[in-house]
């Protein structure tokens, strides 16, 4: 079965510092995609990024920067110079292909980040 | 702007009531999602549609009834919920072949 686990349920830091959001993840598929999304106090889920399976490169985009490593499974998500701003629930998820070319998503539980100015 | 808009934003309704949450998306997609986002639970897939059609209802109780009458709007239907059905219903929308899907600012619910 496939599974996503955040172990960090609650991350504080001061702002500027660097943090680390860790994710494993589990699947039999060889071909799957990684995503990470934000939730804002307002709600919605803002997606982030999404990785495939065959693509290990480590992407940086601005202060984010993420970590594909399939041999532990694991896609980390570091944020560098924290801000306010920052602070939300972050998700990690896995998705499966559905019928009719439909994804869906197997979520994480979440870690919820606050940034401290 | 999302792209994808739920109404109502909050919503308090008895246990007798039956009411409807509405989704719209205006990103051209063609299959639409509803997630539900407890508490004490991951977010958890409910129902998807794919060009109108049901393609997946993950074994969720009759007393949620989804629609969609086009690609563009998603509803669902609510009647005789309990309390344990309050929760942060969340609507998100993809493009068939694309495996991001995009979220509403979801429908907080309380059931009373």
């Amino acid at each position: 079965a496939q599974k996503v686990t955040q172990a960090q349920t609650e991350i504080s830091v001061v702002e500027k510092e660097d943090v680390t959001l860790d994710c494993v993840y589990e699947t039999r598929d060889t071909t799957y995609y990684l995503f990470w999304y934000k939730q804002p106090p307002s709600g919605e889920l803002v997606f982030l990024i999404r990785r495939n399976s065959f693509d290990e490169q480590n992407e940086i985009s601005g202060r984010y920067s993420w970590n594909f490593q399939k041999s532990t499974s694991s896609f980390n998500f570091t944020i560098t110079a924290s801000q306010v701003v920052d602070s939300a629930v972050y998700f990690c998820a896995l998705s499966e292909a559905q019928k009719g070319s439909s994804y869906k998503l197997i979520f994480g539980s979440g870690t919820r980040l606050l940034v401290r100015p | 702007e999302t792209g994808v808009t739920q109404t109502p934003r909050h919503l308090v309704m008895g246990m007798t009531n039956k009411k409807s949450l509405k989704c719209e998306q205006h990103l051209g997609h063609n299959a639409m999602y509803w997630y539900k986002q407890s508490a004490k639970k991951p977010l958890e897939l409910m129902f998807v549609y794919n060009f109108k059609e049901q393609t997946e209802n993950n074994s969720v109780p009759s007393r949620f009834s989804p629609e969609c009458p086009n690609s563009s709007h998603l509803f669902l239907h609510l009647h005789t919920l309990q309390p344990e059905d309050s929760a942060l219903y969340l609507c998100a929308s993809s493009q068939p072949g694309q495996t991001e899907a995009f979220f509403g600012q979801g429908t907080r619910l309380t059931v009373v």
